[in-house]
C-alpha cells in the first residue's frame, strides 16, 4: 500500500495566482482530511471530506478556499489569489471510515506552498 | 470547545537520559488521544493511541484523566528520536477531526 500520497510536494506562486493541491487517499480508504501547519504552528483542521459529500469544512477559511473529492481522482485542495499568508504545509490524511477505536487515520507527506 | 496545550517548545536532552513530552487538554467528555511523531519535513506517523495501551520505539504514554494529561515518556532517549511530536486529540461528536497542540522539538544529543 502506496500510503497517503500527496502531489505537488513544493509548489511556489505569485501572489494573485491560484494553487492546486492533489491528494490521494490509501486504497480502501474513502474519508479525507486537510490540515494546514502554519510556520512554528501545530496543524490545524480545515476540512473533512467523503467521495462527492463534503462532511466538515469549519476550518476552511471563509474565501478563497475550497476542497472537493470526486467520484473518481484525488482530492483536490484549491486555493485562489493566493497571499504570503497562505504559504504554509498542506497535509492530507485518509481513513477508511470513521475513525473509531479499530481505525486511524494516517498522514501524507504534505505539501509545502510558498507564495512569492 | 477542546484544547491541546503542549507547553515546551523545545526539549534539549542527551542520549540515555530519560524523556518526557509534556500535553494537557481540555475537554469534558471522554477523549481518544494521539502522540504523532514528525521527522524532518516528513510524513506524521502516529506513534501512540491511548487507548492501545502499546508502547512503540520505548515511548509510552498513560491517559490521566484527572490531571487531564497525556505525558509522552522514554527511559533512554536515542538519536534517531530526535524529531516533532505532537499530542492530538479527538472527540466522539467530531470523529476524524483531530486538535492537535502546538508540538515539541525534541533534540537529542549525544
Amino acid at each position: 500500500n502506496a500510503g497517503v500520497m500527496q502531489n505537488p510536494r513544493h509548489l511556489v506562486r505569485r501572489r494573485g495566482q491560484e494553487a492546486r493541491l492533489r491528494c490521494s487517499p490509501m486504497k480502501g480508504h474513502s474519508h479525507v482530511y486537510w490540515y494546514r501547519q502554519l510556520p512554528e504552528e501545530g496543524l490545524k483542521f480545515m476540512v473533512y471530506l467523503q467521495k462527492e459529500n463534503i462532511i466538515d469544512e469549519s476550518g476552511m477559511p471563509k474565501e478563497r478556499f475550497s476542497a472537493e473529492f470526486p467520484k473518481e481522482g484525488p482530492s483536490i485542495l484549491r486555493i485562489q489569489q493566493v497571499v504570503r499568508g497562505d504559504s504554509a504545509a498542506y497535509f492530507c490524511a485518509s481513513s477508511p471510515r470513521v475513525p473509531d477505536s479499530g481505525n486511524t487515520i494516517y498522514f501524507g507527506e504534505g505539501s509545502w506552498l510558498t507564495v512569492v | 470547545a477542546q484544547r491541546v496545550t503542549q507547553p515546551e517548545k523545545l526539549l534539549s536532552v542527551f542520549k540515555g537520559a530519560p524523556v518526557e513530552l509534556k500535553c494537557n487538554y481540555s475537554y469534558s467528555g471522554s477523549p481518544e488521544l494521539f502522540w504523532y511523531v514528525q521527522y524532518s519535513r516528513q510524513r506524521l506517523q502516529l506513534l501512540l493511541r491511548h487507548i492501545s495501551r502499546e508502547s512503540i520505539k520505548g515511548f509510552t504514554a498513560d491517559l490521566n484523566k484527572g490531571e487531564t494529561s497525556f505525558h509522552l515518556k522514554k527511559p533512554f532517549a536515542q538519536e534517531e528520536d530526535s524529531a516533532m511530536y505532537y499530542c492530538a486529540l479527538m472527540t466522539t461528536d467530531s470523529w476524524g477531526k483531530l486538535q492537535f497542540g502546538a508540538g515539541t522539538q525534541v533534540v537529542v544529543t549525544p
